[in-house]
C-alpha cells in the first residue's frame, strides 16, 4: 500500500530564512507527486507537481521540490520565506490506475515577521 | 467560474443522526473524492468515484456512504455508525491523475 510521511509537523521560521520540508513515500511503481498548501481559511491549492522529466520542479510563489527516486523523497524548498507563507503544507502521491491521492500528515509552517 | 461547491460550510448535528454533505462540481471532471481532515493526521480518503454509478471505499469508509447518480454530484452521508464524525470534510475532483485535484472549501461537521 502507498503511504506518505512528512517528517516535520510544525516548523517555525523567521522571515527570509530558508525552508525545506521533508516528504518520503512508499510505493514501488511509477508515481506522481504533489505538494499542496492550505492557507488559513482557504481551499487547498496545488503548489507544484511532478510526474515525469526534470526531477527539480518549480511551483508557484517561489517554491520548488526535488524528486529523488533512490530516496523515495520529494522535499519542498524555498530559499527565503515570507510571513504570507504561513500555512499548512501537504505532500501527496498517487500511483497505479485509480488516481486517488494519498496524503501525508501535513506540516504547519509559521513564519514570524 | 468552474469549481467545486460544498455546502453547508458549518453543520451541527446531534449524536445518532445521519447527515448528508453536499458536493457539486461544474468542471466536467469524471472522478470525485471525499477526504476527512483531522489535525495531525492529514487528509484521509473516505470514498472515491471514477465514473457515474460507481464508487469505491477509501481507507476510512466505515460509517460513511456515498452515491454518484450524476457526474456533477457526489454527496456523502455520515451515518450514526461513524464513531467519531466531528471533523473537516473535503471534496475534490479530477480529470487526469497527472494534474492533481481541485478541492472544495470544505464542510466542518460538529456532532454534539
Amino acid at each position: 500500500a502507498q503511504s506518505v510521511s512528512q517528517h516535520n509537523h510544525h516548523v517555525i521560521l523567521s522571515e527570509a530564512a530558508s525552508l525545506e520540508l521533508g516528504c518520503n513515500y512508499s510505493y514501488g511503481g511509477t508515481v506522481n507527486l504533489f505538494w499542496y498548501v492550505q492557507y488559513p481559511g482557504q481551499h487547498l491549492q496545488l503548489l507544484l507537481k511532478y510526474f515525469s522529466g526534470d526531477p527539480l520542479v518549480k511551483g508557484i510563489k517561489g517554491f520548488e521540490a526535488e524528486f529523488i527516486k533512490s530516496k523515495f523523497s520529494f522535499n519542498l524548498r524555498k530559499p527565503s520565506v515570507q510571513w504570507s507563507d504561513t500555512a499548512e503544507y501537504f505532500c501527496a502521491v498517487n500511483g497505479g490506475n485509480t488516481g486517488k491521492l494519498i496524503f501525508g500528515q501535513g506540516t504547519t509552517l509559521q513564519v514570524k515577521p | 467560474d468552474g469549481g467545486i461547491t460544498q455546502s453547508p460550510k458549518y453543520l451541527f448535528r446531534k449524536e445518532g443522526q445521519n447527515v448528508t454533505l453536499s458536493c457539486e462540481q461544474n468542471l466536467n471532471h469524471d472522478a470525485m473524492y471525499w477526504y476527512r481532515q483531522d489535525p495531525g493526521q492529514g487528509l484521509r480518503l473516505i470514498y472515491y468515484s471514477q465514473i457515474v454509478n460507481d464508487f469505491q471505499k477509501g481507507d476510512i469508509a466505515e460509517g460513511y456512504s456515498v452515491s454518484r447518480e450524476k457526474k456533477e454530484s457526489f454527496p456523502l452521508t455520515v451515518t450514526s455508525a461513524q464513531k467519531n464524525p466531528t471533523a473537516f470534510y473535503l471534496c475534490a475532483s479530477s480529470n487526469d491523475r497527472n494534474y492533481g485535484y481541485t478541492f472544495g472549501s470544505g464542510t466542518r461537521l460538529t456532532v454534539v
